[in-house]
């Protein structure tokens, strides 16, 4: 089953332009909401993370909003540049699964975005 | 430091024939993961190891077999392979009980079952 649900499947946007990026969970468990950037040939690498009581973290460009009652998130990009051009991939992560904090994550489907000069 | 590393790179096989995907990481890391990564489906998790000497099943776990053989390794073995196997496999580790969403991923085994 899918537990976290993103959109849009793929973006394309102009340089200078906002890239948005949608998801939405059901495991209400999840302690940490993080996306990942994957650029072609190399694995994900973790771009930015926020907790449920958090409504917006900002790290330079990236910013996610978090809305714990509707139980979605997104990552904003503002100004995008060409070196943007990557999948994108959100997550869920409880910290404690059973006890344990296993740390598994549960991946979006990711979103191949685009960036035009 | 080299992070995670993988073996190989890129692998054919035929329809049910076997073989081992090699995962080292060198930052002392706990927790070690098998990923695959197929178009439209994102990322799923098929095993995973919590600490050295623990294994447990993800997602997606038929099929496949793990061995934590130490803290540093973590192979991902597939005994008999179906071309639904096709996929990009990634091998990635954490140190869960401090930064539980933070994973390092390995460069990736491009896998082509025909």
């Amino acid at each position: 089953q899918q537990q976290v649900k993103q959109s849009p499947q793929s973006l394309i946007v102009q340089k200078g332009g906002i890239s948005i990026i949608n998801c939405a969970y059901e495991n209400t468990a999840f302690d940490y909401f993080p996306w990942y950037q994957q650029f072609p040939g190399k694995g994900p690498a973790l771009l930015i993370a926020i907790r449920p009581d958090v409504s917006e973290k900002k790290e330079g460009r990236f910013t996610i909003s978090f809305n714990k009652s509707a139980k979605q998130f997104s990552l904003h990009i503002m100004d995008s540049q060409p070196g943007d051009s990557a999948t994108y991939f959100c997550a869920g992560a409880a910290f404690n699964a059973g006890g344990t904090s296993y740390g598994k994550l549960t991946f979006g489907q990711g979103t191949i975005l685009t960036v035009h000069p | 430091n080299a992070g995670v590393t993988q073996t190989p790179k890129f692998q054919v096989l035929k329809t049910g024939q076997s073989m081992t995907l090699q995962c080292a990481q060198d930052m002392n890391h706990n927790s070690m993961y098998w990923y695959r990564q197929d178009p439209g489906m994102g990322l799923r998790l098929i095993y995973y190891s919590a600490s050295e000497g623990t294994t447990d099943k993800g997602e997606v776990p038929n099929g496949y077999n793990v061995s934590r053989l130490n803290k540093r390794e973590f192979s991902l073995r597939l005994e008999s392979a179906a071309p639904s196997q096709t996929s990009v496999y990634f091998c990635a580790s954490s140190e869960a009980r401090y930064l539980p969403y933070e994973q390092y991923f390995g460069p990736g085994t491009r896998l082509t079952v025909t």
